[in-house]
């Protein structure tokens, strides 16, 4: 199975400033169709887990455009770029390339400074 | 608008029986593949299974291989998750997510809310 590691587990940010969180795989996540299945995912409080980005850097219908993903391999980063309170939640992510099973990564814990 | 509603959570004892069911609304049901995915109690999200789009299909994870069985009702837009030989780890928040059938990937989009499902004596 591929393990997901994320870091940092916990990101305190100040408002307005820009946050990073890293995401690695065990294995490439390179398909042999060409496409690399990295996902993000958002939980709000209280809420279920949306997706913010597919494919490591395409957003999801009504992301804002203030996150971004890149990376390759088994290197991959979620970027925001102003943190505003709505963001403050728990982001993961997942691998769609190796499967059974999609697996996720531990969670990182988005709050505000 | 895309809508999914699990329902069939509850208290339950270990060793016995529990079946959930999510009903889909919003989306052309039989054009998608379903995932089940649990979040215990303040940790992570693990995924469980999954159903193809026509149930031809079916994955599990191995902690619960032969313990719980995904099922679909195209014509009903439902999708089922029966759990048997409950344990007390598999306490949790279930979730249902679709996935489109031809992503080859079979990521979850959209989730529902979750049902708790507590395995308690």
């Amino acid at each position: 199975d591929v393990v997901m590691t994320q870091s940092p587990l916990s990101l305190p940010v100040t408002l307005g400033q820009p946050a990073s969180i890293s995401c690695r795989s065990s294995q490439s996540l390179l398909h042999s169709d060409g496409n690399t299945y990295l996902n993000w995912f958002q939980q709000r409080p209280g809420q279920s887990p949306r997706r913010l980005i597919y494919q490591v850097s395409n957003r999801d219908s009504g992301v804002p455009d203030r996150f971004s993903g890149s990376g390759s391999g088994t290197d991959f980063t979620l970027k925001i770029s102003r943190v505003e309170a709505e963001d403050v939640g728990i982001y993961y992510c997942m691998q769609g390339t190796h499967w059974p099973p999609w697996t996720f990564g531990q969670g990182t814990k988005v709050e505000i400074k | 608008q895309v809508q999914l509603v699990e329902s069939g959570g509850g208290v339950a004892q270990p060793g016995r029986s529990q079946r959930l069911s999510c009903a889909a609304s919003g989306f052309s049901f039989s054009n998608y593949g379903l995932h089940w995915v649990r979040q215990a109690p303040g940790k992570g999200l693990e995924w469980m299974a999954l159903i193809s789009y026509d149930g031809g299909d079916k994955y599990y994870a191995d902690s619960v291989k032969g313990r719980f069985t995904i099922s679909r009702d195209n014509s009903k837009n439902t999708v089922f998750l029966e759990m048997n030989s409950l344990r007390v780890e598999d306490t949790a928040v279930y979730y249902c997510a679709r996935a489109y059938s031809l992503d080859i990937a079979v990521v979850p989009d959209y989730w529902g809310q979750g049902t708790l499902v507590t395995v308690s004596s």
